[in-house]
């Protein structure tokens, strides 16, 4: 079985600020991982995902993750907050290679305040 | 590409009534799924579809909660009766097929209000 652990509910940061948003994972088999933003009232919209290749991915807005295995870590960054940012994120994972499909699990979310 | 679109955006309902949500998925998508996400809760699986196959309903209620993916195409989610605990925002989403790397895209959601 694979869980997801976002750590924060809320998260406040000025604008200028580093955003770090985290994230652990628990999976039996190699993950795939993934960030997704909520703005209000919409759907889900890929931020950035880790598929195996490069352990640090950059995704769009600004927003990078680096996946680490020894820390089952897959945290999200960006250097400089923006007041667009303000929204919901979360963390999911999938089963990867494993063929178990691309069903994903997610977290229950951090939701990112960006103060002027 | 034209994205997945859920209808209605919104529904009041009393609880015991019935409800059913439409989503048509990205042209091309084999597959399709159902999420609910609970206020303060991550979205969570209701059911996988692919093509017009059930590849996973293990978390659907199955005693109040149906969908059905007739031609492999359009998917309907269907509540009766409803149940308080059902208020939640059920979300479509739909990927190329099954591979663990392709990116599942979500509709807007249907946003489900039981009183």
């Amino acid at each position: 079985a694979q869980s997801v652990t976002q750590l924060g509910s809320h998260v406040s940061v000025s604008e200028g600020a580093l955003v770090l948003l985290r994230c652990n994972y628990s999976s039996s088999v190699p993950p795939y991982l993934f960030w997704y933003v909520q703005y209000p009232n919409q759907g889900l919209q890929l931020l950035l995902k880790y598929t195996s290749a490069a352990t640090l991915v950059k995704g769009i807005n600004g927003f990078e993750a680096e996946f680490k295995k020894s820390e089952t870590s897959f945290h999200l960054t960006k250097p400089s907050a923006h007041m667009s940012d303000a929204a919901e994120y979360f963390c999911a994972v999938s089963e990867g290679l494993t063929g178990g499909g691309n069903k994903l699990t997610f977290g229950t979310g951090t939701q990112l305040k960006v103060e002027l | 590409e034209a994205g997945v679109a859920q209808s209605p955006r919104y529904k009041i309902i009393e609880k015991r009534q019935s409800v059913a949500f439409w989503c048509n998925p990205i042209s091309g998508h084999a597959t399709l799924y159902w999420y609910q996400q609970i206020l303060g809760q991550g979205p969570k699986l209701l059911i996988q579809f692919q093509n017009n196959g059930v590849v996973d309903d293990s978390q659907l209620p199955k005693d109040r909660f149906s969908a059905e993916r007739l031609k492999g195409v359009d998917s309907t989610l269907k509540i009766q009766p409803a149940k308080l605990e059902d208020s939640a925002v059920y979300l479509c989403a739909s990927s190329l097929d099954t591979s663990g790397a392709n990116v599942l895209t979500f509709g807007a959601g249907s946003r489900l209000t039981v009183l």
